[in-house]
């Protein structure tokens, strides 16, 4: 089974809207962290936003939120009055066993466009 | 505080070739992560490191990649008789420790003729 699905491989969404990014994933282990990254045209991996599992409140960083639903293993990226410099590839990943392992595990990602 | 280099940023190589990348972290992050990404893909764990030593390698790691982080600072990674399979982005991420957030370099992007 996949452990990262992101069902979304493309999306097309008007500049100053907001934008939600699905992310479901499948683990076993109650110690684990989730972590959103933006990849651009260029390749770079950037690091947008994290939660932990044991964290009570929804992650938050400026402009991107993480709508975190543990009974259902959804951690949804939210990007509010989306801009045009949004426009890039958007991975979900999980490190599992907080301390155990530190390899992250990436979905296939979503093609986010915005629109002018 | 500079983020994570890799060099070279393109390499184009002839099947058989052997080539090396080299990425440097960010200073003072001891763990360091090498990624592959093929087109259309999130990245794949390579294999990681803290300071000198290598924990673990994933069984993408085939007898042909090899990879080093001599002195805990910088590190390489090697593929021996390169296949058109290794085509891809090779990506290297840093972080202060085990339990801390991964920052990834731009990528080295190998092409195999």
């Amino acid at each position: 089974a996949q452990k990262i699905t992101q069902t979304q491989p493309g999306m097309f969404v008007q500049e100053k809207e907001a934008v939600t990014l699905d992310c479901t994933y499948d683990t076993s282990d109650p110690s684990y962290g989730l972590f959103w990254y933006k990849q651009p045209s260029s390749g770079e991996m950037i690091f947008l936003i994290y939660q932990g599992s044991y964290d009570q409140q929804n992650a938050t960083e400026g402009r991107y939120s993480l709508n975190f639903q543990k009974a259902r293993k959804s951690a949804n990226l939210v990007i509010s009055a989306s801009q045009l410099g949004d426009s890039a590839m958007y991975f979900c990943a999980m490190r599992e066993g907080f301390g155990l392992y530190e390899k992250l595990t990436f979905g296939t990602g979503t093609r986010l466009t915005i629109i002018p | 505080d500079t983020g994570v280099s890799q060099d070279p940023r393109h390499k184009i190589t002839k099947r058989g070739q052997n080539v090396t990348f080299r990425c440097d972290p960010i200073s003072e992050h001891n763990r360091l992560y090498w990624y592959r990404q093929t087109l259309g893909q999130g990245p794949e764990f390579l294999t990681y490191f803290q300071n000198e030593a290598q924990l673990e390698k994933s069984r993408l790691l085939s007898d042909r990649f090899s990879a080093e982080r001599p002195k805990g600072s910088f590190s390489t990674l090697e593929i021996q008789r390169t296949e058109q399979g290794d085509s891809a982005m090779y990506l290297c991420a840093s972080s202060p420790g085990g339990t801390d957030t991964q920052y990834f370099g731009p990528g080295t992007r190998l092409t195999v003729l």
